[in-house]
């Protein structure tokens, strides 16, 4: 099966600052990464996604960075706020099926 | 107002005592998705659909059936439930893919 791994499970960070969430893939061959939040008690929610023909995606206060020479993804939170305290999972997509990694808790200390 | 719904959000059972989880969603998806949630694991793929009467396994097959009859219902049948099903279930649907997955609330499931 496919990897999707994390390098940190908890990350904590002060309000205001930047936050940096990474992950890391397996298989060269995907070609859609997508970055899920997912908060207490809810169903994982959308927050931004990129495909393998780009290195860099922004929306509104976050960033995904994508290095396919390392497989590596990463997910920057601009000006950290408490409501972005929650658990955050890169995804990865290959042949029909979706692949999450465990996860990384944020908290946002105030 | 687009969503994906599933029926019941908890459910305590017995083993072998044959249950379906409901996920309907109202955005005219092609695709729909099945995982199970379980601490340091994340999620896991069951089973998808990439459209009526199109279904496929996931990473995680085993011990689950699903149906896909009608674009918006994509039920999860478990025959014979045992403890190690119990989890955090959650259904998906996207307009096609690759593309973003709108995820339900949540079924959380108890097999005694």
């Amino acid at each position: 099966g496919e990897s999707v791994g994390l390098h940190l499970p908890t990350l904590s960070v002060q309000e205001g600052d930047n936050s940096i969430i990474n992950c890391a893939y397996s298989n060269s061959a995907s070609d859609y990464f997508i970055w899920y939040k997912q908060e207490s008690g809810k169903g994982p929610q959308f927050i931004i996604d990129i495909r393998s023909n780009m290195d860099k995606r922004q929306g509104q206060r976050v960033t995904v960075l994508l290095n396919k020479t390392v497989k590596h993804l990463s997910l920057q939170i601009a000006a950290t706020q408490p409501g972005d305290s929650a658990v955050y999972f890169c995804a990865e997509y290959n042949f029909n099926k979706f692949y999450f990694g465990s996860g990384t808790k944020l908290n946002v200390k105030p | 107002e687009a969503q994906v719904t599933q029926n019941p959000r908890y459910l305590i059972t017995v083993t072998g005592k044959k249950l379906t989880v409901t996920c309907s969603q109202n955005m005219n998806h092609e695709y729909m998705s099945w995982y199970r949630q379980d601490p340091g694991l994340g999620l896991r793929q069951i089973y998808y659909s990439m459209n009526v009467e199109v279904t496929d396994k996931g990473d995680v097959p085993e011990g689950y059936k699903v149906s896909r009859k009608e674009k918006r219902n994509f039920p999860l049948i478990l025959e014979s439930p045992s403890p190690n099903q119990t989890s955090l279930y959650f259904c998906a649907s996207s307009l096609s893919l690759p593309d973003t997955q709108y995820f339900g609330p949540g079924t959380r499931l108890t097999v005694l």
